[in-house]
């Protein structure tokens, strides 16, 4: 089965540590993308990576950190320094044009 | 700076009517407008437009993009239950980067 999964379903975060969400595909997209979705809100991009080892920051990417050390996988972490982590993260990937979104994860932080 | 705004932002309607959803954009260096129907968790793909005046259809929904006029959009005639979701335009400028709109939120009452 081609796609996209993400782990965990649902994560809970104590304030100050940090979590590392994973994204896998296996439909062989070069690029990748992170969103953060807030209630009543659209999506906005955290990090994309057009290609392995390349990854460039979007709109709202302080306080988190990514790597694509294979083309399958573009793992995100969300650290301490984000001041307000919880939210439902979506990850996306692409062939060129249409994205193709993962299942998501809802963080929660207590 | 680019931005993408959808209007309405929510809309309560009874099954059997139609309901036209807006996108307006400003976006530097346009490549594709794309729409998505986000119904719990993962967006799924509905639409891609890219030349103004062509609309394109699938079933009882069908979209239309305005270049000149910079926006598009989203229709849905004989509406079903099934159709309630968050409906969300994204601008892909560039090579790899998307602007998504905060989204419309249909709910559509039996």
């Amino acid at each position: 089965d081609g796609g996209i999964t993400q782990s965990p379903k649902y994560l809970f975060r104590k304030e100050g540590q940090n979590v590392t969400l994973s994204c896998e595909q296996n439909l062989n997209h070069d690029a990748m993308y992170w969103y953060r979705q807030d209630p009543g809100q659209g999506l906005r991009l955290i990090y994309y990576s057009q290609i392995v080892n390349d990854f460039q920051k979007g709109d709202i990417a302080e306080g988190y950190s990514v790597s694509r050390e294979k083309k399958e996988s573009f793992p995100l972490t969300v650290t301490s320094a984000q001041k307000n982590p919880t939210a439902f993260y979506l990850c996306a990937s692409s062939p060129g044009v249409e994205q193709f979104f993962g299942p998501g994860t809802r963080l929660t932080v207590l | 700076e680019d931005k993408v705004v959808q209007s309405p932002l929510s809309l309560v309607v009874h099954e059997g009517d139609t309901v036209t959803l807006n996108c307006s954009y400003e976006v530097t260096n346009f490549r594709s407008l794309l729409w998505y129907k986000q119904e719990k968790k993962a967006p799924t793909f509905l639409f891609m437009l890219t030349s103004s005046g062509i609309e394109k259809k699938s079933g009882r929904l069908s979209s239309i993009l305005d270049k000149k006029e910079l926006f598009s959009i989203l229709n849905i005639t004989a509406t079903q239950t099934g159709d309630s979701a968050v409906y969300l335009c994204a601008l892909l400028s560039g090579t790899y980067k998307y602007i998504f709109g905060t989204g419309t939120r249909l709910k559509v009452l039996a």
